[in-house]
């Protein structure tokens, strides 16, 4: 079993719909926690930060359930340039941190 | 300002050469942690490096090693490759190394072993 697992879509919708992704961990040392956005054959980029009390970037909103061990994004509005893969991160460690990336879930927003 | 800069962008290598990549972080951060990504997955990590000491390593062969220099660039080198070696290495640099530092990724190398 993974350390991060997501759901590997992809994730087929029309402009202007919400769509949540999932994210669960198995690490209960995991310390911090974020979703970053690859486009094709480029480099990641941080979306943002997730935050147990929940945290919204505009159209973007990301929880944390530490309880449970599961993280999650959720899209609004979708626009043709949220296309992309999301990968869920999670860092652990003391002193010195290993960032654990999940596989990635791909997203088509669509015209 | 530059961001993180990855040197060569593209590399092939044949089946027991070594190859060593290059990196130079952000101007100012002193954290730098190198990543394996291979199509379709997510970037595995390899190694994070902080005022020049190893401060993480991935469950990475010996095969690979790296180091940091006084002006916080970095060097990743891998011996004896492996057809498997084949992927993009990515390079991040953040300011520090607390937990909560974003990462911030240079465009890769993509190496093909042959």
């Amino acid at each position: 079993r993974k350390e991060v697992e997501q759901d590997p879509g992809p994730f087929n919708v029309p402009e202007g719909a919400t769509v949540a992704f999932n994210c669960t961990y198995s690490n209960s040392a995991s310390q911090s926690f974020f979703w970053y956005r690859q486009d094709c054959r480029k480099e990641p980029k941080l979306l943002m930060s997730v935050y147990s009390s929940g945290n919204e970037d505009g159209r973007f909103t990301a929880q944390l359930n530490r309880a449970s061990q599961y993280i999650s994004l959720l899209i609004r509005d979708s626009k043709l340039s949220d296309s992309a893969t999301y990968l869920c991160v999670v860092k652990r460690g003391t002193g010195g941190f290993k960032t654990i990336f999940g596989a990635g879930t791909r997203l088509f927003v669509k015209a | 300002d530059a961001g993180v800069t990855q040197s060569p962008t593209h590399l092939i290598k044949t089946r027991g050469q070594h190859v060593t990549l290059r990196c130079s972080p952000i101007s100012g951060h002193k954290s730098v942690s190198w990543y394996q990504q291979v199509l379709g997955q997510g970037p595995q990590f390899i190694f994070q490096y902080y005022e020049k000491e190893e401060r993480g390593r991935g469950n990475f062969p010996d095969r690979f090693s790296a180091r940091q220099f006084p002006n916080y660039s970095s060097e990743l080198n891998v011996n004896a490759l492996l057809l498997g070696d084949s992927a993009l290495y990515l390079c991040a640099s953040s300011s520090g190394e607390g937990g909560n530092e974003k990462l911030f990724f240079g465009s890769g190398t993509q190496l093909s072993v042959l």
